[in-house]
Parts: C-alpha cells; sequence; structure tokens
C-alpha cells in the first residue's frame, strides 16, 4: 500500500513569488492536514480537509490557501511568499470518517516538502 | 496556554536509562491522544496512541494519560541510541494539534 506522497520534495523560490504544493493520500483515505515546521514556530496546524471541503483552518494568513480534489489528493498554495515561510511543509492523511471518534484519527505523514525562499 | 505543550528539552540520558516525556493540553474534550517521533531529516511518524486513562505499554515504550490533569505522558525504558529523536505530542481536538516537540539524545 503507498504512503502519502508529496511533491516536490525541495524547491526554492524568492520573495514574492507563490508556490503549490500536492499531497496524495493513503489511497481509501479521505482526510488531509497540512502542517508548518520549522525551528522557531515548531509544529502548526495549516488546515485539514475531508471530502473536498475545508474542516478546520489554523492561524495563518490569507496568503495560505488549499483544496483537496474528488480523489482525495490535496493542494496548498502560498502566495506572496515572505522569507518566513521557508518550512517543512508536512502533508498527512487519515482515514478518519468525519465523526469526532475516539481513535479515529490517526495520521500518516508524508516526507514532507521543504521550501525556502530568497 | 498553548493548546499543546510539551517539556521543551532538549532531554539527555545515558543509555539503558528511563526518559520521560511530559505533554499537558488545554482542551478538555479531547479524547485521543497521540506521541510521535521524528529523526532529523525524517517525517514524524506514530510510536504510540492512547484513549483511555492510565497507562499503556507497548514493549519499551509506556504512554501514560490523565484526563482530569490533563497530562499525557511517553516513557522509554532501556533507552537506546536508536532512540534519540524528537518526540511529538500530538491532541486530537476540532483538529490534529501538535506540541514543539521535545529533543531527545541517548548517550552511548
Amino acid at each position: 500500500k503507498a504512503g502519502v506522497t508529496q511533491t516536490p520534495r525541495y524547491l526554492i523560490k524568492t520573495r514574492g513569488q507563490q508556490v503549490t504544493l500536492s499531497c496524495s493520500p493513503i489511497s481509501g483515505h479521505r482526510s488531509v492536514s497540512w502542517y508548518q515546521q520549522t525551528p522557531g514556530q515548531g509544529f502548526q496546524f495549516l488546515f485539514e480537509y475531508f471530502s473536498e471541503t475545508q474542516r478546520n483552518k489554523g492561524n495563518f494568513p490569507g496568503r495560505f490557501s488549499g483544496r483537496q480534489f474528488s480523489n482525495s489528493r490535496s493542494e496548498m498554495n502560498v502566495s506572496t511568499l515572505e522569507l518566513g515561510d521557508s518550512a517543512l511543509y508536512l502533508c498527512a492523511s487519515s482515514s478518519w470518517g468525519g465523526v469526532r471518534e475516539t481513535g479515529a484519527n490517526v495520521l500518516t505523514f508524508g516526507a514532507g516538502s521543504r521550501l525556502t525562499v530568497l | 496556554q498553548k493548546e499543546v505543550e510539551q517539556n521543551s528539552g532538549p532531554l539527555s540520558v545515558p543509555e539503558g536509562a528511563i526518559a520521560s516525556l511530559n505533554c499537558t493540553y488545554s482542551d478538555r474534550v479531547s479524547q485521543s491522544f497521540f506521541w510521535y517521533r521524528q529523526y532529523s531529516g525524517k517525517s514524524p511518524e506514530l510510536i504510540m496512541s492512547i484513549y483511555s486513562n492510565g497507562d499503556k505499554e507497548d514493549g519499551r515504550f509506556t504512554a501514560q494519560l490523565n484526563k482530569a490533569s490533563q497530562y499525557v505522558s511517553l516513557l522509554i525504558r532501556d533507552s537506546q541510541p536508536s532512540d534519540s529523536a524528537t518526540y511529538l505530542c500530538a491532541v486530537n481536538m476540532r483538529d490534529m494539534r501538535f506540541g514543539a516537540g521535545t529533543r531527545l539524545t541517548v548517550k552511548p
């Protein structure tokens, strides 16, 4: 069973550019979450999607957006890049079925996309 | 108060010792709690989940949960150099929230 696939793995952008990151979840998983990890801010929640709907969003500016397609693949976009956006962006999928219940939301992470903004 | 807080570390223990990692959380209605391990340059991997008050043991790892105190811990017995990693506490709230992680170093 293939794991969570993120592309690209590494990318370098300059300030003001935009970037799109892609995530393909484990087959059958309908829930996809995105996180930003930096040495200074730690692990921060970006958004969660379930069946093409954004369920929750973290405290990030509107420059950060995402979407989920009917095949559960997800993309996130960051526009007008800033130096502080340099980070490891992690995608995780789960078999969570849309109801908050014990044990339902075990996340499996992809390898991440490391973004460097110059 | 942060939603999920961990002792910041870094934590260093000698090989064979017990490593103790702690986590507190703010959402009283949270029902699911997880510990992830992240090696340097790698993505997090699940090592333990716990849903009920008390202890849950898996090999050298024991997770402890106290919902009244909103406290989760992870004990690693007979620590090995291969356990050196960052340990992330995660709590399922409206979505999954993570602590900043505790870096553990096990010295031979």
